[in-house]
């Protein structure tokens, strides 16, 4: 029973254009989420994060959206670049995140020329 | 440079043989995890620690041991009662003081021969 859910396994996005990546999840105990970004053959890097109490958090290019009474976030990546392409992770964490963190399936993004 | 470090970056096991995967941090980090990652699929919990000499088992423990005799290491061994061995795995760690990112190593991909 999969608690983080990410629904698009794949998505296309032009270069220069604004790439909306949207994670779901059931456990509203859930306090914390993460985005990852991960490349073929290597670890997860960390992105962005947001607390539960807030319903924005900006990093450069890339925004992270929360909206609790509908128990969903997004990523926005503006502008996408070619060096975005990547598969993303969206992660959630209970209490501190001391016991682990629970991820979505991930979204392979594309970014075309 | 502070980093984790994950060895070796491939590994090949034989039927019915234990295997240990090594994980490295100089990031000073109390807490270290392993996850698994199978393809098309998040990555799943297997085991975490918090302090040296104490861990506790994450969603999918069964066929796995670990050890923390160290702060900066954490070892896991997949033992020949783990059915489906063949995954990449991934290390990460992150201190204990509120809401912070894992940071992850470069993973190690492991498969039977």
């Amino acid at each position: 029973d999969q608690q983080v859910k990410q629904n698009s396994p794949s998505l296309s996005v032009q270069e220069g254009r604004i790439s909306i990546l949207n994670c779901d999840y059931t456990n509203s105990m859930f306090d914390y989420f993460l985005w990852y970004k991960k490349y073929p053959a290597e670890g997860p890097t960390f992105l962005i994060s947001i607390s539960s109490i807030k319903d924005k958090n900006e990093d450069g290019r890339f925004t992270v959206f929360l909206n609790k009474s509908a128990k969903h976030l997004s990523l926005h990546i503006v502008p996408s670049q070619p060096g975005d392409s990547a598969v993303y992770f969206c992660a959630a964490v209970l209490g501190g995140g001391a016991d682990g963190l629970t991820f979505g399936k991930g979204t392979h993004l594309i970014i075309q020329p | 440079d502070g980093g984790i470090t994950q060895s070796p970056k491939y590994l090949f096991r034989k039927e019915g043989q234990n295997v240990t995967l090594s994980c490295e941090q100089n990031l000073n980090h109390d807490a270290m995890y392993w996850y698994r990652q199978d393809p098309g699929q998040g990555l799943r919990l297997i085991y975490y620690s918090q302090i040296v000499n104490d861990f506790q088992k994450g969603d999918i423990a069964e066929g796995y041991s670990v050890s923390r005799e160290k702060k900066e290491s954490f070892p896991l061994t997949v033992t020949s009662a783990q059915k489906n061995p063949t995954a990449f795995y991934l290390c990460a760690s992150s201190i204990l003081d509120g809401n912070q990112p894992q940071h992850f190593g470069d993973g190690t991909r492991l498969s039977i021969l």
